[in-house]
């Protein structure tokens, strides 16, 4: 199976910093890569998929790029209402296995 | 307005069976494909299942594999996860999430919407 390495595990970062979070996959998979929101006891929100493509509704301030093992999440610009865990998700289609990285906690600092 | 809500979890015994429901409302049910993710407590996320939208596609965690059986009643807009031969190890909150397909009917595999989840527990 397709190993995801997501870092750092936690983050504290002051309001209007650039804050950059990385994904890095066993394998090529291509841009089958999807990054999600959880803030505490809720359900995690789709922000990126594919790598690179904003969901519909998502503040532009989210952003994702890379391809093939190594991908890079970014908000430019980090917001009191974006404190929350962040994943990364890949997918290989030939069967589908579907891995989520280890998550990113960012905080306020 | 999407709407994916769960029930059917709670408290059971090693080995025990449970059955979880995912309602849906607010979308055409019978053309997306329909997943089953799950986070135990104080961990991360983990996928489980998925059905393409006419259930010709099913696939499994090797984790699940044998022991859980995903389904789905378009007619009643409706996902079904039975879980069999239930361990400790499968405790957490599942979650029910919608996939959009391609026009080729093949999953994209991103989850675009989510339910609240239901905590399904195991222990004696």
């Amino acid at each position: 199976d397709i190993q995801m390495t997501q870092s750092p595990s936690s983050l504290s970062a002051s309001v209007g910093d650039r804050v950059t979070i990385t994904c890095q996959a066993s394998q090529d998979i291509s841009n089958y890569l999807n990054w999600y929101q959880q803030k505490p006891g809720k359900a995690p929100k789709l922000l990126i998929y594919d790598a690179s493509n904003l969901e519909t509704g998502v503040p532009s301030r989210f952003s994702g790029s890379g391809s093939g093992t190594d991908f890079t999440f970014t908000i430019s610009s980090l917001q009191p209402e974006d404190i929350a865990t962040y994943y990364c998700q890949q997918y290989d289609n030939l069967p589908p296995r579907l891995t989520f990285g280890g998550g990113t906690k960012v905080e306020i600092k | 307005e999407v709407q994916l809500v769960e029930s059917g979890g709670g408290l059971v015994k090693p080995g025990g069976s449970l059955r979880l429901s995912c309602a849906a409302s607010g979308f055409t049910f019978s053309s997306y494909s329909m997943n089953w993710v799950r986070q135990a407590p104080g961990k991360g996320l983990e996928w489980v299942s998925s059905i393409s939208s006419s259930s010709s596609y099913i696939y499994y965690a090797d984790s699940v594999k044998g022991r859980f059986t995903i389904s789905r009643d378009n007619a009643k807009n409706s996902l079904y996860l039975q879980m069999n031969s239930l361990r400790a190890e499968d405790t957490a909150v599942y979650y029910c999430a919608r996939s959009p397909e391609l026009p080729s009917g093949t999953p994209r595999y991103s989850f675009d919407y989510w339910g609240q989840g239901t905590l399904v527990t195991v222990s004696s």
